[in-house]
């Protein structure tokens, strides 16, 4: 069945980095739109960013444009977000959603999500 | 870009219908038919329920739909169960090429 695996996650303090990873199966990887969402502690839904199945395509939030970069590796059925200059407002859940072939406009299914904090 | 405007809570009892709103822009809404519902359960990763305004994907009971109109986009769920009690997010694709999503409505199965 179709899975996705989040990992990465952690305690990092302001000013760090971090790389999230997620790992994909059950479907044809190279085929689709990627998204990263996040969901801070007891707050709603927030889209960071996706990008296009051979990575020509990425855009970005507002809030995290200039600091986080998206990418992936097809060969690896691999989705990843590096995450630098972190902030305490980073702080939440990022999951991984596998998105359309042809556009990121929906997401189904969702990682389980793997948790950021960002904290002195 | 502001989130989208739900409502943050509804309830219903058993066997009811209830309709959460979702309120854009001509930006996101009112432009585009990639408006997509989705509901999460506590400690749970969300879970797609409506795609495309109104599509179901497999799977998904027939007691969910879903319309639009101008700005606004609905979600009705009929026939109430307390399984349904979560809460529901609606998302919007964009005229800058990004994603919006809604606030999130809370739904309490009396």
């Amino acid at each position: 069945q179709v899975q996705l695996v989040e990992s990465g996650g952690g305690l990092v303090k302001p000013g760090g980095s971090l790389r999230l990873s997620c790992t994909a199966s059950g479907f044809t990887f190279s085929d689709r739109y990627m998204n990263w969402i996040r969901q801070a502690p007891g707050k709603g839904l927030e889209w960071v960013s996706y990008i296009s199945s051979g990575s020509t395509y990425t855009n970005y939030a507002d809030s995290v444009k200039g600091r986080f970069t998206i990418s992936r590796d097809n060969a690896k059925n691999s989705l990843f977000l590096q995450m630098n200059s972190l902030r305490a407002e980073d702080t939440a859940v990022y999951y991984c959603a596998r998105a359309q072939q042809l556009g990121p406009e929906w997401f189904d299914p969702w990682g389980q999500g793997t948790l950021v904090t960002v904290s002195s | 870009q502001s989130a989208l405007t739900q409502p943050a809570s509804v309830s219903g009892s058993p066997g009811q219908s209830i309709t959460i709103s979702c309120t854009g822009t001509s930006s996101d809404v009112g432009d585009y038919k990639y408006v997509s519902w989705y509901q999460q359960h506590p400690g749970k990763a969300p879970k797609l329920i409506i795609y495309d305004v109104s599509n179901r994907p497999s799977g998904v009971s027939n007691r969910f739909s879903a319309s639009k109109s101008g700005n606004t986009a609905s979600l009705t769920i009929s026939g109430l169960q307390a399984e349904d009690e979560a809460d529901y997010y609606c998302s919007s694709y964009t005229t800058t090429s990004t994603l919006l999503f809604g606030g999130g409505t809370k739904l309490t199965v009396l």
